[in-house]
């Protein structure tokens, strides 16, 4: 069956550093990858969205990687901040669907 | 602009009444709303997608006579929660989808979310 793996654990990093999150998956080709951020209480918010014949995209400080053959997905938010201190949660679609299955999400967690 | 409003945020009430939570786009149509329910530290579990016209799509599990969906315009989607009980305590989040073309969008715009508990 299809699986995500997002790491359970959170991530500690100090400010200004680079924080990297990692989104695997088994037993589905996915056509998109997204990756939203949801804050305690909170609704997801849409971040980024790459598809499969793309290998990188940016947006500010963010930036997606998206491995097909090694079926991974990477999110780095450079220059870390502490209001970057959130659970991200990568989302992955296949062709000609609008409903994407969601991770289970990675706790970051940035120090001043 | 993609505002997903939802009302109630919060809400407490008495075992064997009925909850309603209504989902809004404000400033798109949307004529695909999803209604996820989610538990702490736990993925997000799609319970239903909502097409505006038409009768909703239940994930398999969910009990469509325990948990109403209406979706009687294109920003206005409602989930109904009947007879509640405390194992239906969990936060409940809508989402809306833009359409570009007649065709649905990937991107989902999620509202803030409704915690429900059930005494």
């Amino acid at each position: 069956s299809q699986k995500i793996e997002q790491n359970s654990e959170a991530l500690n990093i100090q400010e200004g550093k680079t924080a990297t999150l990692t989104c695997n998956y088994t037993n589905y080709s996915p056509a998109y990858l997204q990756w939203y951020r949801q804050d305690p209480g909170r609704g997801p918010v849409f971040l980024l969205l790459i598809r499969e014949n793309e290998k990188e995209k940016r947006k500010e400080r963010l930036k997606v990687t998206f491995d097909t053959t090694l079926k991974q997905s990477l999110f780095h938010i450079t220059a870390s901040q502490p209001a970057d201190s959130a659970t991200y949660l990568c989302a992955l679609g296949s062709g000609g669907s609008y409903i994407p299955t969601f991770g289970r999400g990675t706790s970051l967690i940035v120090h001043p | 602009g993609a505002v997903v409003s939802q009302h109630p945020s919060r809400v407490i009430c008495k075992s064997g009444t009925s909850v309603k939570i209504e989902c809004r786009s404000l400033d798109f149509q949307a004529t695909t709303m999803f209604w996820y329910r989610q538990f702490p530290k736990q993925s997000l579990m799609l319970m239903a997608t909502s097409n505006e016209g038409s009768k909703a799509t239940y994930e398999q599990g969910v009990e469509k006579d325990k948990f109403l969906i209406n979706h009687a315009s294109l920003t206005l989607s409602t989930l109904t929660v009947t007879s509640a009980h405390p194992e239906d305590s969990s936060f409940y989040i809508c989402s809306a989808v833009g359409v570009a073309g007649g065709i649905p969008q990937e991107t989902q715009y999620f509202g803030p979310g409704t915690r429900l508990l059930v005494l």
